[in-house]
């Protein structure tokens, strides 16, 4: 079946810090890839996407490369601020379902929390 | 401007009775989705519909229901089967159902049951 797998937080970090997710995945078939984010009491906005390899998803200073050789897609920013606190979720999907439709497959989500 | 609306943000339920979650959008988008989101999990498909009158079963779909009447509207009912329903859930859309197009999430509906 298909799988993702993240690192677990809270990851906390100092304004300004560099800042990497890891992200990895297992499927069956050729997926397409995704970073959401999800601020508190919010619903999730999408951050990135990459849908082949080596394909780079860019967004607000926030960075992930497709790598199919290592089925990973780790989300890197150079330089955090305050206000990037947020959930973090990566996810996959291999639509159409069988019969037809398009699912995500989520990861558990990393917490971030940056601080002055 | 172009969206998805979830009412109510936050709902109060009693054991043993049921309850519709609203799940709007404007987006034209053809394809529809509910979401449950528990503490420290990923989100889970309830249920998803990719045209009208037509829905199909998620991973967690025993004690939800849904209905797809029109393009733009996709309620989810949470029925007194369910026996866990305290949760955040999230309502997505989709342009096209048939390729691994982008979803976009409504800002969700907490429930609570007392």
């Amino acid at each position: 079946g298909n799988s993702v797998t993240q690192m677990e937080g809270p990851v906390t970090l100092s304004e300004e810090a560099f800042l990497t997710i890891n992200c990895t995945y297992t499927a069956t078939g050729y997926p397409s890839l995704f970073w959401y984010v999800q601020y508190p009491g919010e619903g999730l906005q999408l951050l990135l996407k990459a849908t082949k390899a080596d394909d780079k998803g860019s967004n607000k200073g926030f960075e992930a490369t497709y790598r199919k050789e290592t089925t990973s897609f780790h989300l890197e920013k150079g330089s955090v601020q305050v206000s990037d606190s947020a959930v973090y979720f990566c996810a996959l999907s291999v639509g159409p379902f069988t019969g037809g439709g398009n699912k995500l497959t989520f990861g558990t989500g990393t917490q971030l929390k940056v601080e002055l | 401007d172009g969206g998805i609306t979830q009412s109510p943000k936050y709902l109060f339920r009693k054991e043993g009775q049921n309850v519709t979650l609203s799940c709007e959008q404007n987006l034209n988008h053809d394809a529809m989705y509910w979401y449950r989101q528990d503490p420290g999990q990923g989100l889970r498909l309830i249920y998803y519909s990719q045209i009208v009158n037509d829905f199909q079963k998620g991973d967690i779909a025993e004690g939800y229901s849904v209905s797809r009447e029109k393009k733009e509207s996709f309620p989810l009912t949470v029925t007194s089967a369910q026996k866990n329903p305290t949760a955040f859930y999230l309502c997505a859309s989709s342009m096209n159902p048939q390729v691994t197009d982008t979803q976009y999430f409504g800002p969700g509906t907490r429930l609570t049951v007392l």
